[in-house]
């Protein structure tokens, strides 16, 4: 099946520095989710882009909606304790009588150290 | 007042059992879904529903059976449970089958089959 290249696959950083990270597809997609998933629950929607080219904010998080509409990406800005989770992109798409349901990617495993 | 709530939480069973988690979302949304995360933390679809119509079925042995008595509510049913079927089970919801629409997930049912 489809799959979207997240990477990196963990990342190991200091509090207060920035995070990078980013989603690749072979295929085009209508929107890109951001979620995060703290360990024993679910994943919780961060950010949804819609439109290709698309740069939102909440907080300290940014995304952006590839122009190609086959990446994102997701910054976060001086990294807090409470980051450490793990962070999915999701892409979805429009085909004939619906959207799919969700494409996700492996997840970035965001460790911070204080 | 959660908005998608699934249950139980916690789901430990021998092999050849059948079980069933509950889902239910109160956001009046029309599709709902099923996902598993496996031991990688890698979440695919299985099933997803709109209006109690199924809609998406991947590939997902028959000894899975989704149930929508409406359109707040679809059941998990699992057959003759076999080890690897131990894995984190989340029902998602959103509001219409249409690529603007974010899916909201729930807490995950933890499924350990021994």
């Amino acid at each position: 099946g489809q799959q979207l290249n997240q990477s990196p696959q963990s990342m190991f950083i200091q509090e207060g520095e920035d995070v990078s990270m980013n989603c690749t597809s072979s295929s085009i997609f209508n929107t890109w989710l951001w979620y995060k998933q703290d360990p024993g629950e679910g994943p919780v929607l961060l950010i949804a882009l819609y439109k290709a080219g698309e740069l939102t904010s909440n907080g300290r998080l940014t995304a952006q909606f590839g122009i190609t509409r086959k990446d994102s990406f997701l910054n976060i800005s001086a990294s807090i304790p409470s980051d450490v989770g793990i962070y999915f992109c999701a892409g979805r798409k429009y085909s004939g009588g619906g959207a799919d349901g969700l494409t996700f990617g492996k997840g970035t495993h965001l460790i911070i150290q204080p | 007042d959660t908005a998608v709530s699934q249950t139980p939480k916690y789901l430990v069973t021998q092999m050849g059992n059948d079980k069933s988690i509950k889902c239910e979302q109160n956001l009046g949304h029309d599709t709902m879904y099923w996902y598993k995360q496996d031991s990688k933390k890698f979440l695919k679809i299985m099933f997803s529903y709109n209006n109690k119509e199924l809609i998406i079925n991947e590939t997902v042995p028959n000894r899975f059976s989704p149930k929508s008595p409406d359109k707040a509510h679809l059941n998990l049913h699992i057959n003759s449970l076999e080890l690897g079927d131990s894995a984190v089970y989340f029902c998602a919801s959103s509001q219409v089958r249409g690529a603007g629409n974010t899916i909201y997930f729930g807490e995950g049912s933890w499924l350990t089959v021994v």
